[in-house]
């Protein structure tokens, strides 16, 4: 049964701050990994996508990944009260597994 | 406008009593999947289809029917749905082919309460 487990949180970090979230996954063979943002009562959103090892950067978001370790973050420069949201990490191939989500609280 | 549909948005029922929720995309997606969420479970893939005639068990697929005649609609089918079944179900789409996988796009999401 592939997995893809993430930190419960929740995670607080103070407004301006750079918020990090962590990923990891159980299928060594894996290929597309995305993280997602989620409001309370509301879909998820594409954050990033990443595809191959090392970093990828978008505005104030950077997905990273190390297949070797079979890990993916997503790090949150200049945190923002409107980033309060519960973030998922999913691993895609043909099926889609999602992690469990780290809820995110930005404190003003 | 891009979009995935789902109808409809909430829907209460009773146990035994078959239903149908729709889901459309004007994307032209080949890749449609459904999903619910649970609190505390997460995400969990019900079924996904590659492309048209072409579904696929994911997760949980116990209690669900899918099919995929048209490209543009997925339609979840509870054929006798039981409390358990009560969650928050999301379609979603993406452009992926077979061995390249891309983003997904989500639906507004079905709140369905069976009693």
């Amino acid at each position: 049964q592939k997995e893809v487990e993430q930190n419960s949180g929740p995670l607080s970090v103070p407004e301006g701050a750079i918020a990090s979230l962590n990923c990891t996954y159980s299928d060594r063979g894996s290929q597309s990994f995305f993280w997602y943002r989620q409001y309370s009562g509301k879909s998820p959103e594409l954050i990033m996508s990443i595809y191959s090892n090392g970093d990828k950067e978008d505005g104030r978001f950077t997905a990273q990944l190390n297949k070797a370790s079979q890990y993916v973050s997503l790090l949150i420069r200049d945190s923002q009260p409107s980033d309060s949201a519960t973030y998922l990490c999913a691993v895609m191939d043909d099926k889609v597994i999602f992690g469990p989500g780290t809820s995110l609280s930005v404190i003003p | 406008e891009a979009q995935v549909t789902q109808n409809p948005r909430y829907l209460i029922t009773v146990t035994g009593k078959k239903l149908t929720v729709t889901c459309s995309q004007n994307m032209n997606h080949e890749y449609m999947s459904w999903y619910r969420q649970d609190p505390g479970l997460g995400l969990r893939q019900i079924y996904y289809s590659m492309n048209v005639e072409v579904t696929d068990k994911g997760d949980v697929p116990e209690g669900y029917k899918v099919s995929r005649k048209e490209k543009r609609n997925f339609p979840l089918i509870l054929e006798s749905p039981s409390p358990n079944q009560t969650s928050l179900y999301f379609c979603a789409s993406s452009p992926s082919t077979s061995g390249v996988s891309y983003e997904q796009y989500f639906g507004p999401g079905t709140r369905l309460t069976v009693t």
